[in-house]
């Protein structure tokens, strides 16, 4: 398996256009995490799926942001409209569930930049 | 919700130094305590998972120890190389989440 797989690996937008960062987890794993990295925050959780299901989006900053998984091998985040305090890099997991022994799998990271 | 806590924040030690770090975690409703390594640049990757109070895990020259009574995991670093430098993060699952610390920032110098 190649791993987690994010799209793009670097995203360059301006203030108020849409952006779109894409996911594809290692197939079999059923759970699905976006992290966002900032210096802040450090590492931090912003929506969790189980089974294509989002299960806890409690870290989701706020309406611009939203997530998708349609399918069990694809996820997107979305900005809408983006600002430049979205500027980060953005991480997807996926990892088996049904056991909390398991680690996670890290995609590349999505580093977006609003200008 | 930041219920892991890590220390120190960062570290700055010399080539062939020892050093270790720690993690801290509510000793309710343990399940299970992940390491990872994150290199600039790159993603993290797993380091140890670990699940039973006294657990000891060892990969090359780091290690790793569990006291789940008392909430907190040690990680160690024997002979720190300048490849180690990473920051070091430990996460808590919690209803499926992985709730990670802030990390711990090593830099190794030659």
């Amino acid at each position: 398996d190649a791993g987690v797989i994010q799209s793009p690996r670097h995203e360059v937008t301006e203030m108020g256009q849409e952006v779109t960062l894409r996911c594809k987890p290692i197939s079999g794993h059923n759970s699905l995490f976006w992290y966002r990295q900032t210096m802040m925050r450090g590492l931090e959780l912003l929506i969790y799926f189980n089974n294509n299901v989002p299960i806890d989006d409690s870290g989701m900053p706020e309406d611009r942001f939203s997530a998708k998984m349609p399918n069990a091998s694809f996820s997107t985040l979305k900005i809408q409209p983006s600002e430049p305090r979205d500027s980060a890099v953005y991480f997807c997991a996926s990892r088996p569930s049904g056991t909390m022994n398991t680690e996670a799998f890290f995609g590349q990271g999505t580093r977006l930049t609003v200008v | 919700i930041l219920n892991v806590e890590q220390s120190p924040q960062s570290l700055h030690v010399q080539e062939g130094d020892s050093t270790n770090f720690t993690c801290s975690f509510p000793s309710s409703n343990f399940y299970a305590l992940h390491w990872y390594r994150w290199e600039t640049a790159k993603s993290p990757e797993a380091l140890f998972v670990m699940t039973l109070n006294g657990d000891e895990k060892k990969k090359g020259r780091i290690s790793a120890t569990l006291n789940t009574k008392e909430g907190y995991s040690y990680l160690y670093i024997k002979g720190s190389q300048p490849e180690d430098s990473a920051t070091y993060l430990c996460a808590r699952p919690l209803a499926g989440k992985l709730i990670f610390g802030q990390g711990t920032t090593l830099q190794v110098k030659p």
